[in-house]
């Protein structure tokens, strides 16, 4: 079993529309998780972390986690076609606060 | 500020040929990290170290990869020799470290190795 578990999608949405990326995880006791956006042919950019149970918003984005079911979700309202690239959700040891655990990522299309 | 700078971006070599990948990290931060990616998948962690200590190498195929980090700031990975298989990116990640928070990784370009 994978520790940190994504759909590779490709996820479809119209632009203007509700984008919905989930990750699961194994470790109940990880500690921090973070959402990256990666563009073909670049490197991971950091665009979400969450630390607490709940929801955390930054402009259109939301970040949702919830310890007890161990799953953390990226909400993209209003999504436009430069949101279009692969997003790894990565999860942060509770043995070792610095050790990361990436998923294979979720490609999200956002069609015109 | 400047980012996490790596060099080269892209490098072809033949396979049995040794290569050096180099990584200077965000100014203050204590952890480093060498990832590989390759398509279609998420970073693995290669090796990670806080300040000079390599404290996490458990995934580097020791027996043609090495890294080093002098003085605690720059970093290079080498691979000697290298093997067909080897072809992917190669990045660099750095954080401020830490227990209490501010554990976010922010990365490089990345190297592109490809190994014919």
């Amino acid at each position: 079993q994978k520790e940190v578990e994504q759909n590779s999608g490709p996820l479809s949405v119209p632009e203007g529309a509700i984008a919905s990326l989930n990750c699961t995880y194994s470790d109940r006791g990880s500690q921090s998780f973070f959402w990256y956006r990666q563009y073909s042919g670049k490197s991971p950019e950091l665009i979400m972390f969450i630390y607490s149970n709940g929801d955390k918003e930054d402009g259109r984005f939301t970040a949702q986690l919830n310890k007890a079911s161990q799953y953390v979700s990226l909400l993209i309202r209003d999504s436009q076609p430069s949101d279009s690239a692969t997003y790894l959700c990565a999860v942060s040891s509770l043995y070792n606060f610095n050790k990361f655990y990436f998923g294979s990522g979720t490609k999200l299309n956002v069609k015109p | 500020e400047a980012g996490v700078v790596q060099s080269p971006r892209y490098k072809i070599i033949e396979k049995k040929q040794p290569v050096a990948f180099w990584c200077n990290p965000i100014s203050g931060h204590n952890t480093l990290y060498w990832y590989l990616q390759n398509l279609g998948q998420g970073p693995e962690l290669l090796i990670r170290y806080e300040n000079e200590e390599a404290v996490d190498d458990s995934q580097l195929p020791k027996d043609r990869f090495s890294a080093e980090r002098l003085k605690g700031v720059d970093s290079t990975l080498k691979i000697q020799p290298a093997e067909l298989g080897d072809s992917a990116v190669y990045l660099c990640a750095s954080s401020l470290g830490g227990q209490d928070g501010n554990n976010e990784q922010f990365f490089g370009p990345g190297t592109r190795l490809t190994v014919l």
